[in-house]
Formats: C-alpha cells, structure tokens, sequence
C-alpha cells in the first residue's frame, strides 16, 4: 500500500460551514478509502471510493477521485461539533495493509 | 450494526512480561490486522492475517510479538516480553474482503 498525503494539515471552520480536504497519492490504485479518529480513539471507515469512480455520496459526505491528478477530495456538508476529529486517506489496491499520514486536524467552532 | 470489539481496554503491564490483546473481529470477515498508535504519532500497521496465517508483518512485528486466531471468533495479539516502547494504542481491523477495514476501539497499553 502507499501513504496519502492530506492537506491541509489542520482545518478550523464555523459549525455549519463545510469542509474540505485532500489527499494525493503517488501511485496507480484500485480504491481510495478515508476514515476518521475522534481524539485516543479508534479509527472509523467513511467511505471508499473505487478507481473507476468519480464521485461518491454518503450523507452529508462526498468524495471525489481524480485518477488522472491522483487526488481525492472529502467534503463534509453542513458541519457539527461532532465532526471534529481527524480524518486521514487510504489509497489501496486490494485487502492489504492500510497506510496511515498525518491526516487533516479538523475542528469544528461552535 | 456490528462492530470489532477489543478487550481490554485498557493494559497495565511491568516491563518484561508478557500481554494478550483480544480482539473480536465481525462474524463473517475473513481478513484480520493489527496496527498500533504510539501517542501522538501515526497509525503504523504491525500485521495482517488471512486464511490462519501472517500475510504480511511490518518491521516493528520482531519475534516477540505472534498473533492467533485460536477459535473461530477471537483474534490475539501477544506480546511475550514487552519494552517501555511497546506503550501504545493497539487496534485490531477486520475485512471482510471488500477493502474496507473495520477498527475496534482499541486497547491502550501501558508498559512501566
């Protein structure tokens, strides 16, 4: 597997703003996944996006992938409080091992 | 829905000895792995486990570490001597196949 790189590093933005980050990765992949870690705990899946793709909706979550440019961005709609947590990407190509960055540190100012 | 389950939740340990992290991965998943999170830095994978045996290990995976799936429904990581470097978050995932990989809540380990 390969490492993504977020960006930005940190993100803090009004409740009920949206936010968005973004990943880039440097080789070929089957799928990109993000996920989310509230403070010391684990790592919650949101959402996987498959190489053939473009844009993925769940809730208030929408991703996109840019194969081309080897990016992926995550939106998250309407902010909450709740949604304060980082948020790290995974490129993969199959059921192998995930490569965790730095992530985005995003928080959310009620 | 389910979920992985990790137990315990917390681990207090001397240095030297020896500790068993417990992990029950979702029913039907085939696929198993262990990361672990020293504070503050990333998330580092140790381990991934399929078809009862190690598919792949990390560097940090040396012999002092093993993993075990000794009944259909737990998944061990053991620790037979730790080091005060072994202090971390351990988390278990499981997948079922489709990519995706489900994290337990994790066990926070503490070597003194």
């Amino acid at each position: 597997s390969q490492q993504g790189e977020e960006d930005p590093q940190a993100l803090s933005i009004q409740e009920g703003e949206n936010a968005t980050m973004n990943c880039s990765y440097k080789t070929s992949i089957n799928n990109l996944q993000w996920y989310r870690q509230n403070s010391g705990r684990g790592l919650v899946h949101l959402i996987l996006i498959r190489s053939n793709e473009r844009e993925k909706h769940s809730g208030r979550l929408r991703v996109t992938l840019d194969t081309s440019k080897k990016s992926s961005s995550l939106l998250i709609t309407a902010s909450r409080a709740a949604d304060t947590a980082s948020y790290f990407c995974a490129p993969g190509v199959g059921n192998e091992k995930l490569t965790f960055g730095t992530g985005t540190r995003l928080t959310i100012i009620p | 829905e389910p979920e992985v389950t990790q137990t315990p939740s917390h681990q207090v340990t001397q240095m030297g000895q020896e500790v068993i992290l417990r992990c029950v991965p979702i029913s039907n998943h085939l696929y198993f792995y262990w990361y672990r999170q020293i504070l503050g830095q990333k998330v580092e994978f140790l381990v991934s486990f399929y078809n009862n045996e190690i598919s792949e290990k990390s560097e940090i995976f040396d012999d002092q570490f093993s993993v075990e799936r000794p009944d259909g429904s737990n998944f061990t990581l053991k620790i037979r001597s730790t080091k005060l470097e072994d202090s971390a978050m351990y988390f278990c995932a499981s997948s079922g196949g489709r990519n995706e990989q489900f994290f337990g809540p994790g066990t926070r380990l503490t070597v003194l």
